[in-house]
């Protein structure tokens, strides 16, 4: 499968630990997304990278809520301290290269987060 | 006011009908419109997507946008239990971020 993998499918934890979560985008895609959907809601932007460098972070990341993409190939995010309000699906999304002529974001299954 | 206003339906309709999802956007800077369906519990999957206004054809969709009216559709014919899902919206910022509706939920039935 080529496709965008994230990492864990699913994840419950306890208010006040850290849980970090993995995405994997499709290999020649050098731009990687971040977004957060909530139950009957779209998803909404968190941040996203071109290759290692973060060029956007939407105010719904608190600074509780860190993202790295070390070496512009596989993503993390990492949230402290979780609260009951964090729990949600987290989505990864890539895209090819800016003016390679598309736009599409494909994305992974997600990572559904409950936070007891 | 949201950026992307979607009916979140739901939206029943028989097997066989043809079914129109709509959205409405503020932002007139947008160029690319994004049509995601989502099945239950997994990721967005693109259907398609058009530039500016117009019409664009896939199969038994087609996607079309008013700039004018700042309106988007999305049109299934011969609709099947199949298409049962959310269907997502979303006018691409840019070159960047996505900026999705609600979602219209559709449910087919035999």
């Amino acid at each position: 499968d080529t496709g965008v993998s994230q990492n864990p499918r699913h994840k419950i934890t306890k208010r006040g630990q850290n849980v970090t979560f993995r995405c994997d985008p499709i290999s020649e895609h050098n731009r990687l997304y971040w977004y957060r959907q909530t139950l009957g809601q779209g998803p909404e932007f968190l941040t996203y990278f071109q290759n290692e460098a973060q060029l956007e972070k939407s105010r719904l990341l608190s600074d509780r809520f860190s993202a790295e993409r070390p070496k512009g190939s596989f993503s993390t995010l990492e949230i402290q301290r979780t609260e009951q309000g964090d729990s949600a699906m987290y989505l990864c999304a890539s895209s090819l290269p800016v003016g390679q002529g598309t736009y599409e974001q494909y994305f992974g299954p997600g990572t559904r987060l409950t936070v007891t | 006011q949201k950026e992307v206003e979607q009916d979140p339906g739901p939206l029943s309709v028989p097997e066989g009908a043809i079914v129109s999802l709509n959205c409405t956007y503020s932002n007139s800077a947008f160029q690319y419109f994004m049509w995601y369906r989502q099945y239950s519990r997994k990721g967005p999957e693109l259907l398609m997507y058009t530039y500016s206004s117009g019409n664009k054809e896939d199969g038994r969709f087609t996607a079309q946008v008013d700039k004018s009216s700042k309106y988007i559709s999305l049109f299934i014919r011969d609709s099947q239990p199949s298409d049962s899902a959310t269907y997502l919206c979303a006018p691409l910022r840019s070159t960047d971020k996505l900026i999705f509706g609600t979602g219209t939920r559709l449910q087919v039935f035999p």
